[in-house]
């Protein structure tokens, strides 16, 4: 089965300096992978997803993450923290089972504090 | 476009009674998914419904129960509550079948057991 991990419950960083919240995984397989964040008192919202071709994959709000296969990573990344950006992020990964069901499997989410 | 929306927003049920939650998605969309998110399990994957038919299902026991109107609504149902369901349970949509496409969540439902 395919899994995620999280490796941070906390990232903290300062306004204005870039950030890199992590995730790695573990798939048979090509590796569908995923980004949401979870605001205050909000739902997910969806921010990128790797499929297939570069593995740099640009997404919502600035944010951009990287795949690496060698090291099973698809890590989140951003050149420049807002406080705004302060929120819980998930990184996802699909997962096929029963061979004939599919879902997303959710790492246990990393909070995000960006410090003014 | 109007957000997905779910009603209720916060519920309060009793072990043993049973619950209903509800999910209009975005206009135009057909998915719905539901997720079971809590503290110690985090976001857990219900089942996703597709033109009024179950394409994918998680690993939840049969009290957890969903359906589509041909309208897109979905509601989702749990029978005999349990103090472990007590949770935030989500609900998305999505304009394609298949949860690995972009899905846009809606605020959530707060379900409490008492």
């Amino acid at each position: 089965a395919q899994s995620v991990a999280q490796p941070e419950d906390q990232v903290n960083v300062a306004e204005g300096n870039p950030l890199t919240v992590k995730c790695t995984y573990s798939v048979s397989g090509n590796p569908y992978l995923f980004w949401y964040v979870q605001y205050p008192n909000r739902g997910l919202q969806f921010l990128l997803k790797y499929i297939t071709g570069d593995n740099l994959v640009k997404g919502s709000y600035g944010f951009e993450a990287e795949f690496n296969k060698s090291q099973t990573s698809f890590h989140l990344k951003k050149p420049s923290a807002l406080v705004s950006d302060s929120a819980l992020y998930f990184c996802a990964v699909r997962d096929i089972w029963k061979t004939s069901y599919d879902k997303v499997i959710f790492g246990p989410g990393t909070s995000l504090s960006v410090i003014p | 476009k109007a957000g997905v929306t779910q009603t209720p927003r916060y519920l309060i049920k009793t072990r043993g009674q049973q619950v209903t939650l509800s999910c209009s998605p975005i206009s135009g969309h057909r998915s719905v998914s539901w997720y079971q998110q809590t503290p110690g399990q985090g976001l857990q994957f219900l089942f996703e419904y597709f033109s009024e038919t179950q394409r994918n299902k998680g690993n939840f026991p049969g009290r957890f129960s969903g359906r589509q109107f041909s309208n897109s609504r979905s509601e989702m149902n749990v029978s005999t509550l349990e103090l472990g369901d007590s949770a935030l349970y989500l609900c998305a949509s999505s304009s394609l079948a298949g949860v690995y496409n972009e899905q846009f969540f809606g605020p959530g439902t707060r379900l409490t057991v008492l």
